[in-house]
C-alpha cells in the first residue's frame, strides 16, 4: 500500500479562490517532507520543503504567500494554493524520506490541480 | 549547485532488445536515485545508489553508479512493453534537496 497518501487526487477550482492539498506519511513520522510541481512532460521542480512545527523553506522563485505550506504534525502537510489562476493548473507531488528503508524517498500518489 | 543531466530524452526501444539511460550529475552527490513514472502517475521508486561501483537489478533493470565519473546507468535488458514510461534520475545536493533529470521518455514497441 501506499507510505506517503495525497489527497485530492484531482481538483478543479475557480480561479480566484483557494485550494488545500494533504500529504500524509502513513504509519510513520515524517519531519520533513518535499512539495514538488511537474508540468506536463516535463521533470519534478521542487517548490518547498516542509519542515514539522516551523516556517517551509520556499526555493527560488516560488512564491511563499500565494504557496502556503503548513507541517501541523508529523504525519501530515498541507499546501494550499491561494488566490488560485489558470497558470496554477499543474501536477503537484509530496514526498517524504521512510526512516529505516536504506534512504528511500517514497513520493504521494500526486494531485492534479486545474483552475477554470 | 547540483545539475542533473539525461540522455537520451525520449528512447523507442524495439522488443527484445538492450537499451541504457546515462545520467551525469556535475557535483558531488550524496546518493543517486532512478524512479519511474507513468502517464498521469506520481513516481515510483526503482533504486537507491549509495556509493562508487554500486549496482543494483530489479528483472530487466539494472542501475549501477560510478562516482568517478559522475554518472549513472540504467539498463534495461531484453525490453517488453510494460517497460513504457517515463524513467527520472535524480542526485541530492549537499542540502539534502533533490535535483531531478529532465526525465527519459521510454516506448517499447514490437
Amino acid at each position: 500500500g501506499a507510505v506517503v497518501s495525497q489527497h485530492p487526487s484531482r481538483v478543479i477550482c475557480k480561479s480566484g479562490t483557494s485550494v488545500k492539498i494533504e500529504c500524509r506519511s502513513l504509519d510513520f513520522q515524517a519531519t520533513t517532507m518535499f512539495w514538488y510541481r511537474q508540468f506536463p512532460k516535463k521533470s519534478l521542480m521542487l517548490m518547498a520543503t516542509s519542515n514539522e512545527g516551523s516556517k517551509a523553506t520556499y526555493e527560488q522563485g516560488v512564491e511563499k504567500d500565494k504557496f502556503l505550506i503548513n507541517h501541523a504534525s508529523l504525519t501530515l502537510s498541507t499546501l494550499t494554493v491561494t488566490s488560485a489562476h489558470p497558470e496554477d493548473s499543474s501536477f503537484y507531488i509530496c514526498s517524504a524520506s521512510l526512516p529505516g528503508s536504506g534512504n528511500t524517498i517514497y513520493f504521494g500518489e500526486g494531485s492534479w490541480l486545474t483552475v477554470v | 549547485e547540483l545539475k542533473v543531466e539525461q540522455n537520451p530524452l525520449f528512447l523507442s526501444m524495439q522488443e527484445g532488445k538492450n537499451y541504457t539511460i546515462y545520467c551525469n550529475y556535475s557535483t558531488t552527490s550524496d546518493r543517486l536515485y532512478w524512479y519511474r513514472q507513468d502517464p498521469g502517475k506520481s513516481l515510483e521508486s526503482l533504486f537507491v545508489l549509495l556509493s562508487n561501483g554500486a549496482v543494483k537489478q530489479e528483472g530487466r533493470l539494472m542501475a549501477s553508479l560510478d562516482t568517478k565519473a559522475r554518472l549513472s546507468t540504467l539498463h534495461i535488458t531484453a525490453a517488453v512493453h510494460d517497460l513504457s514510461a517515463t524513467y527520472f534520475c535524480a542526485g541530492t545536493d549537499s542540502w539534502g534537496k533533490f535535483q531531478f533529470g529532465a526525465g527519459t521518455q521510454v516506448v517499447v514497441t514490437p
